[in-house]
């Protein structure tokens, strides 16, 4: 199976907004709404952000928001704010019953 | 509050096993329907999914480990496992456990992770 493909980086000033794009294939992200979204800070395990599609954990800022259309999902993060600087992994399953990791993203808040 | 906590030998050898436990304290394993997955970082690089084992007790692995991953319970205990035979320095990398949903598809709680080390 082939990691889904998100940019290597992406850049925001605090208050901006910024999105994250994740995409897959037809066998994946575009088959089933089994995306989530994964938050990593240096040294730190990820922390789920969004999970199926647009939903957030208890605790998760409103300021996350998670998308679909097709084969590619999107993380969109509104009001930056310089603790949002992290990686960021989207995930999806996929139609082997198996799941896959996006490269990751890391996110600058300037 | 769940916890999870990874265990196992930091250094390993060419050609040999790889042996991980997961304790999971704060829950059982053995309700909810949850599943629990190891996940892989090799270091400076991305998540890697190793595999998941679901409760009715079925796994699934990532294909490109080419058979040689092994999920496993012990529910008396509490733990989870994961060996992976045949290790290069491919395999080098921090290993996570994690509780997922019932289809596996995200994981809301994670170990802090260990590091492993392939290495003669």
């Amino acid at each position: 199976q082939s990691a889904l493909t998100q940019p290597a980086s992406v850049s925001g000033s605090p208050g901006q907004s910024i999105t994250i794009s994740c995409t897959g294939t037809s066998s994946d992200v575009g088959r089933y709404n089994f995306v989530s979204w994964y938050q990593q800070h240096p040294g730190k395990a990820p922390k789920l952000m969004i999970f199926e599609v647009t939903h957030r954990p208890l605790g998760v800022p409103h300021r996350f928001s998670g998308s679909k259309s097709d084969n590619t999902a999107s993380l969109t993060i509104s009001g930056l704010q310089t603790d949002d600087e992290a990686d960021y992994y989207c995930s999806s399953y996929t139609s082997s019953g198996t799941l896959v990791f996006g490269g990751g993203t890391k996110l600058t808040v300037l | 509050q769940l916890q999870l906590q990874e265990s196992g030998s930091g250094r390993v050898k060419p050609s040999q096993t790889l042996s991980l436990t997961c304790a999971v304290f704060g829950g059982s394993i053995s309700s909810g329907g949850y599943s629990y997955s190891w996940i892989r970082q090799p270091p400076g690089k991305g998540l890697e999914w190793v595999g998941y084992i679901y409760h009715n007790g079925s796994s699934y692995y990532n294909p490109s480990l080419k058979s040689r991953g092994t999920i496993s319970v012990n529910r008396s205990k509490n733990q989870i496992y994961l060996k992976l035979s045949s290790v290069t320095a491919a395999d080098t990398a921090v290993y996570y456990c994690a509780r997922g949903g019932f289809l596996g598809d995200y994981d809301d709680y994670w170990g802090q992770g260990i590091l492993v080390t392939v290495s003669s």
